[in-house]
């Protein structure tokens, strides 16, 4: 089965430019998540998404951040405009939610640097 | 409020020597608990997990964890490590919410 796929791997931008983040979660999840991790501050949820709907987006940092999710097998992260801080690596999770269970499958992360 | 402590932010520890990272968690409610693996410029990779039943966790890569409900901890073992072991280990919670609190991490270097 493929996992939790997201592009680019790698991103370099200058600041002020947008950049957008891509996510495909397994196929038959409902809950989808984006974290962002630094040095700093270790892995922060900035938004969740359940049945294509933000559920919790009070993690988003400010409002040069932006996520959607149109359907149940895409969403993005868009920032604009980025800047320097904005460096980190962002994840994508997906889950099956289910009671009892609240496993996240997260994908290999994009790795952005803003300069 | 919950919250998650992995104490040992690095552990060194020689090739085929065993291993124990440690994680403490605070919480009033049942939790379920999880361990993540990240190896270097790679995402996070379930190791494995506790939601409820026997207290011995195994997983995958010969780690197995112990829910101790007492001590509220859940620390990660591996009786032999290997080099390919060297990652960084972070240890989560949740309440059975969506939210996941995860630990600071615990760099694991086995040396030769």
């Amino acid at each position: 089965d493929a996992g939790v796929i997201q592009s680019p791997r790698h991103e370099v931008t200058e600041m002020g430019q947008e950049v957008t983040l891509r996510c495909k979660p397994i196929s038959g999840h409902n809950s989808l998540f984006w974290y962002r991790q630094t040095m700093m501050r270790g892995l922060e949820l900035l938004i969740y998404f359940n049945n294509n709907v933000p559920i919790d987006d009070s993690g988003m940092p400010e409002d040069r951040f932006s996520a959607k999710m149109p359907n149940a097998s895409f969403s993005t992260l868009k920032i604009q405009p980025s800047e320097p801080r904005d460096s980190a690596v962002y994840f994508c999770a997906s889950r099956w939610r289910v009671e009892g269970d609240q496993t996240q499958y997260f994908g290999p992360g994009t790795r952005l640097l803003v300069l | 409020a919950q919250s998650v402590t992995q104490l040992d932010s690095q552990v060194p520890v020689f090739e085929e020597a065993p291993v124990e990272l440690r994680c403490n968690y605070s919480s009033s409610v049942s939790v379920y608990l999880f361990w993540y693996v990240q190896y270097p410029n790679q995402g996070l990779q379930l190791l494995l997990k506790y939601l409820s039943g026997s207290t011995l966790v195994k997983g995958i890569n010969g780690f197995e964890a112990e829910f101790n409900k007492s001590q509220t901890s859940f620390h990660l073992r591996k009786p032999s490590v290997h080099i390919s072991d060297t990652a960084e280990y972070f240890c989560a919670v949740s309440s059975g919410t969506y939210k996941y609190i995860f630990g600071t991490g615990t760099r694991l270097k086995v040396l030769a």
